[in-house]
């Protein structure tokens, strides 16, 4: 059954902390991509990765940072440096970084500071 | 903004009703994605249509676009209360660069 999982589900942290979002994705797809989706909001892309070992900034790095050491996982960490944390969070991925096909989107994992 | 803006933020219909949901751009493109997104869940890929093409359908959906308006929009024919979500459109632009999501319509079907 392939597709892209993402977990916790939920996640709560208090202030100051540091947290780490899994995704893993078993469609052998190069490119994975991190959003953030604030409530009514559109998707902002945080970090992406058009291949292993290798990542670029989105509009709204500042306060996040990743890692690609396997073509299957993309995780990404929400530092103490993240003012306003709380938010919905999408990962995806595609086949190859070019825009010109669809993404696959996992179910998202909502986060949440105490 | 390179981004899509969808246009209406929220739109609330009968169902059996048709819904129409439009999307401008500002900048040429390579194409223009749709996406479907039920509440607290990850986004589905609904429809891609190329810049060199005008209509597409799948099912009950029908994408247009509009290169010289730089618009396109999302008719969704006969509604269905199951059709009630969030739809986003995405653009992608010429060259090696992401997606680009707007802000997306709330759908609101009622039975």
């Amino acid at each position: 059954d392939g597709g892209i999982t993402q977990s916790p589900k939920y996640l709560f942290r208090k202030e100051g902390q540091n947290v780490t979002l899994s995704c893993e994705q078993n469609l052998n797809h190069d490119a994975m991509y991190w959003y953030r989706q604030d409530p009514g909001q559109g998707l902002r892309l945080i970090y992406y990765s058009q291949i292993v070992n290798d990542f670029q900034k989105g509009d709204i790095a500042e306060g996040y940072s990743v890692s690609r050491e396997k073509k299957e996982s993309f995780p990404l960490t929400v530092t103490s440096a993240q003012k306003n944390p709380t938010a919905f969070y999408l990962c995806a991925s595609s086949i190859e970084f070019s825009g010109r096909g669809q993404q696959f989107f996992g179910p998202g994992t909502r986060l949440t500071v105490l | 903004s390179q981004q899509g803006e969808e246009d209406p933020q929220a739109l609330s219909i009968q169902e059996g009703e048709n819904a129409t949901m439009n999307c401008s751009y500002k900048t040429s493109i390579n194409n223009l994605q749709w996406y479907r997104q039920n509440s607290g869940r990850g986004l589905v890929h609904l429809i891609l249509i190329r810049s060199n093409e005008r209509e597409k359908h799948s099912g009950r959906l029908r994408v247009t676009l509009d290169t010289s308006k730089k618009s396109s929009s999302l008719l969704i024919t006969a509604s269905r209360a199951a059709d009630t979500a969030s739809y986003f459109c995405a653009v992608a632009h010429s060259g090696n660069t992401p997606l680009v999501f707007g802000k997306g319509t709330r759908l609101s079907v009622i039975a």
